[in-house]
């Protein structure tokens, strides 16, 4: 099946510093959808992404899709305490979700 | 309204026992999904429900875990002979119709530990 590959695996930043993890599938997809995990919380649905070229954002949050849908990207403005956890792109292998193990941000304050 | 609840929210038990795992989807969803996430890893996909029947149950790693969702509500993880590589946070999921691209809301887990 189709794999997406995420990077990077951690990142750390200072507050206040941007941040962004990426998405890149082999094959073209139908949609992607985003998910974030704070320690010890469980997954919580951001967004989903459906067309070719596709911007979305959400306060300091934007995401992207690419032209070919065959990647997307996460990007954090202005990064807060607040923005620390996991954050996943899974894949969609019928209705389940095929997660990797995401991209771990931490941040200092 | 109301979330994915899940109980247990903590289960400890001895290695070779049996435990039963809890998840109430949001009220209408009848869609539910189980995964299982261990330390550092993604959620694992292991079955997924659309009414009362497993419409995909490909993920269960062996025979000694079975699911039910007799009335198309409430499901119940089942665990026979519970194994220390069975520790993990189970996780249970729930979307409106199950259709590729729905929304799935996740329930905050039951954490399994086998000693």
């Amino acid at each position: 099946g189709q794999q997406v590959m995420q990077i990077p695996q951690y990142q750390h930043v200072q507050e206040g510093e941007d941040f962004t993890t990426y998405c890149n599938s082999s094959t073209t997809l139908s949609n992607i959808q985003w998910y974030k995990q704070r320690p010890g919380g469980h997954p919580v649905f951001l967004i989903q992404l459906v067309k070719s070229g596709e911007v979305k954002k959400q306060k300091r949050l934007t995401f992207q899709f690419g032209e070919a849908k065959k990647n997307s990207s996460l990007h954090i403005t202005a990064t807060q305490t607040t923005d620390v956890g996991t954050y996943f792109c899974p894949n969609q292998a019928g209705t389940a979700l095929i997660f990797g193990k995401g991209t771990t941000l931490s941040v200092s304050s | 309204g109301a979330g994915v609840s899940q109980t247990p929210s903590n289960k400890v038990t001895e290695k070779g026992k049996y435990v039963e795992l809890r998840c109430d989807p949001i009220s209408g969803h009848t869609a539910l999904y189980w995964y299982r996430q261990s330390l550092g890893q993604g959620p694992e996909f292991l079955i997924y429900f659309q009414g009362t029947g497993a419409a995909d149950d490909s993920g269960l790693p062996n025979d000694r875990f079975f699911a039910v969702r007799p009335e198309g509500s409430v499901s119940t993880l089942k665990i026979q002979r519970t194994e220390r590589g069975d520790s993990a946070v189970y996780l249970c999921a729930s979307s409106l119709n199950g259709g590729k691209g729905d929304t799935q809301y996740f329930g905050p887990g039951t954490r399994l530990t086998v000693l």
